[in-house]
């Protein structure tokens, strides 16, 4: 099956730096999501993103689907964006979603 | 407001009874989704299902199966609970092709 690695798999950063996220997939796809999981464990949607670039607020993201990567960015980091980040993808003909094991983020004030 | 809600986020219960996870969705979404999450390993698909009695087996169906009687809801049920199900699991909805998937809050069980 499809593979999903995200780097780095843990980071920590102060209060108002910027930060990269990294995700890798080993085979086209059709559909790409960015996730949040809060401490209490919702994963809340950032992104829908199988190409192309997209920002919301402070947070953008960037997929380019020929290369098989995708990357989303965090500006100005606050303490609520702490939590860990999952990139999930679905290839052509499948219904479900294979997730990264994800970038675990702590912001400290 | 879209909502996929499970019904408990709390459970503790002994092992070897028969547990019921239960997942309801408003949003008319085709496909249901139960996963997994332990640490170190991510999200793992334990099954799901993409229409009404429809059902197929995820990454790790061993020790669960499912039901799904009516659209909105999607349900998982261990059999006979082992201590190695202790585990948090989240439902999911979708529309069918290709779609943004919407989690529920989550039921972290343990099993003592």
């Amino acid at each position: 099956g499809i593979q999903v690695e995200q780097s780095p798999p843990d980071l920590i950063l102060q209060e108002g730096a910027n930060s990269t996220l990294r995700c890798n997939f080993s085979d086209s796809v059709n559909n790409l999501q960015w996730f949040h999981q809060n401490p209490w464990g919702q994963l809340i949607n950032l992104f829908y993103i199988p190409s192309g670039t997209k920002q919301n607020g402070r947070l953008s993201a960037t997929t380019v689907a020929t290369e098989r990567y995708s990357l989303l960015y965090i500006s100005s980091s606050q303490t609520t964006d702490s939590g860990v980040y999952f990139c999930a993808v679905q290839r052509p003909g499948f219904q479900k979603l294979v997730f990264g094991t994800g970038t675990r983020l702590l912001v400290s004030p | 407001d879209v909502k996929v809600t499970q019904s408990s986020r709390y459970l503790v219960k002994r092992t070897g009874e028969k547990v019921f996870l239960e997942c309801v969705q408003d949003m008319d979404h085709e496909n249901m989704f139960w996963y997994r999450q332990d640490p170190g390993l991510g999200l793992r698909l334990i099954y799901f299902s993409y229409d009404v009695k429809m059902k197929e087996k995820g990454d790790i169906p061993e020790g669960y199966s499912v039901s799904r009687e009516k659209k909105e809801r999607f349900s998982l049920i261990l059999e006979s609970a082992s201590t190695n199900q202790t585990s948090m699991y989240l439902c999911a909805s979708s529309p069918t092709g290709v779609g943004v998937a919407f989690f529920g809050q989550g039921t972290r069980l343990t099993v003592v």
